[in-house]
């Protein structure tokens, strides 16, 4: 089972916003309303951001915020923090015919 | 609130055995799924394994079938990572998370499994 895609890096300055695409088959982003979103610090745990495409757990910022076209997710920031500096994750449910979950390959936000 | 604590890595020399602890306390353990997913240094985050609630579901990468066994004592609210022929490819930072259900919603602060000779 394949990684999803994401791009290694992306970039704002404090105020802009940021997306962050996360581009997978109809095996798992396009076939399910399974897609989540993580940021994860240097050397912390990964944070859920996201979950079901496009829904905030209780206590991460509106700043935050998913969609998904077809085989591609994404993630906006808006409003960039300099606290959004962070690596992103997305995630996918991917049936259950093998492994029921892939990662994407990360993207590193730098905050300008 | 939410708590995991990780617990049993360390250095191990290839083709040895390791098992992996998680703590789990501050919800009702036995009625989520768990999942182990590790980070190798400097790389993505990669799903190794999970386990339904009552543990009689479980799933595993290609990479660790055979090798690895998950399962948890919910009387004990802990879950398991038994690692057997352990390879360098396996050193990573183990994280244990609950399930939302559907993803892992809470993580613990992981432990650092490196295979070395």
């Amino acid at each position: 089972q394949s990684a999803l895609t994401q791009p290694p890096s992306a970039s704002g300055s404090p105020g802009q916003s940021v997306t962050i695409s996360c581009t997978g088959t109809s095996s798992d982003v396009g076939g399910y309303n399974y897609v989540s979103w993580y940021q994860q610090h240097p050397g912390k745990a990964p944070k859920l951001m996201i979950y079901e495409v496009s829904k905030r757990p209780s206590g991460v910022p509106d700043r935050f915020s998913g969609s998904k076209s077809g085989n591609t997710a994404s993630l906006t920031v808006s409003g960039l923090q300099a606290e959004d500096e962070a690596d992103y994750y997305c995630s996918s449910y991917a049936g259950s015919n093998n492994f029921p979950y892939v990662f994407g390959t990360g993207t590193k936000v730098t905050v300008l | 609130q939410v708590r995991l604590v990780e617990s049993g890595g360390g250095v191990v020399q290839p083709g040895r055995s390791l098992r992996l602890s998680c703590a789990a306390s501050g919800f009702t353990f036995s009625s989520y799924g768990m999942h182990w997913v590790r980070q190798a240094p400097g790389k993505g985050l990669e799903w190794v394994s999970i386990i339904s609630s009552d543990g009689t579901n479980k799933y595993y990468v290609d990479s660790v079938k055979g090798r690895f066994t998950i399962s948890r004592d919910n009387s004990k609210n802990t879950l398991y990572l038994q690692m057997n022929s352990l390879r360098a490819e396996d050193t990573a930072v183990y994280y244990c998370g609950k399930d939302r259900p559907g993803e892992p919603d809470y993580w613990g602060q992981g432990t650092l499994v490196t295979v070395s000779s």
